[in-house]
């Protein structure tokens, strides 16, 4: 079955630094999203991504977050001057055909800030 | 979005079925219920999705009743790595980039 991956698969940074985690989604899906999961805690929605553009985001995806896709295969989440809370794993997935659909996931980057 | 209500946890021996439901009154014509599984450290991973009635695939059985408000996810003889966390999740499977919302999921310890 095709995968998702994510790179790396453990990340620690120090407060304050910015921090780049990586994607790389199945080749043919269109639809690509970010997700964090803090310890114990339940899956939580960043942010989607269509098109080349950001299609929704949640409260959480704030100015200090951003998402690219720079060569049209990797999809990346940029965290600027990161903060104790953004410890937690980040999760990318993609689709053909949008949230409704089969979304498939990566192993996740487990980030540690501290 | 719909809301969706489940069991925040069970237990089961291994070799018995697993019936875990999830309520979801609110559910929208156009939606789908879709059901994942995750593993400790690892992303969630697709189980089965269906609209009604009953779907089945090589890994689990959905049951969905004639008016949608409720979905059982089955699992046939379940074994100790079936232990994980299953959510379910309702949506428009035509929405496009309406996100997916887990909830907290029913913990599943399977016991030998």
């Amino acid at each position: 079955e095709p995968e998702v991956t994510q790179t790396p698969s453990h990340q620690v940074t120090q407060m304050g630094q910015e921090v780049i985690l990586r994607c790389v989604p199945i080749s043919n899906h269109l639809y690509f999203y970010w997700y964090r999961q803090i310890l114990g805690q339940k899956v939580e929605f960043l942010v989607s991504f269509y098109n080349n553009e950001i299609s929704e985001k949640s409260e959480i995806f704030d100015d200090q977050f951003s998402v690219e896709r720079p060569d049209g295969s990797n999809f990346t989440l940029k965290i600027r001057s990161t903060k104790l809370e953004d410890s937690a794993m980040y999760f990318c997935a993609s689709s053909t055909a949008g949230a409704g659909e089969k979304l498939f996931f990566g192993s996740g980057t487990q980030l540690s800030v501290l | 979005l719909a809301k969706t209500t489940q069991p925040i946890s069970m237990d089961s021996y291994e070799g018995q079925e697993v019936n875990i439901t999830c309520s979801h009154n609110n559910i929208a014509t156009n939606d789908y219920i879709t059901w994942y599984q995750q593993f400790p450290s690892q992303g969630p991973r697709f189980i089965i999705q269906g609209y009604k009635t009953k779907v089945t695939n090589e890994v689990a059985s959905l049951f969905i009743p004639a008016d949608r408000k409720s979905s059982t996810l089955s699992l046939p003889r379940v074994s100790l790595s079936d232990t994980a966390v299953y959510y379910c999740l309702v949506g428009d499977a035509n929405s496009g980039n309406t996100p997916l919302v887990f909830g907290k999921g029913t913990r599943l310890s399977v016991i030998a």
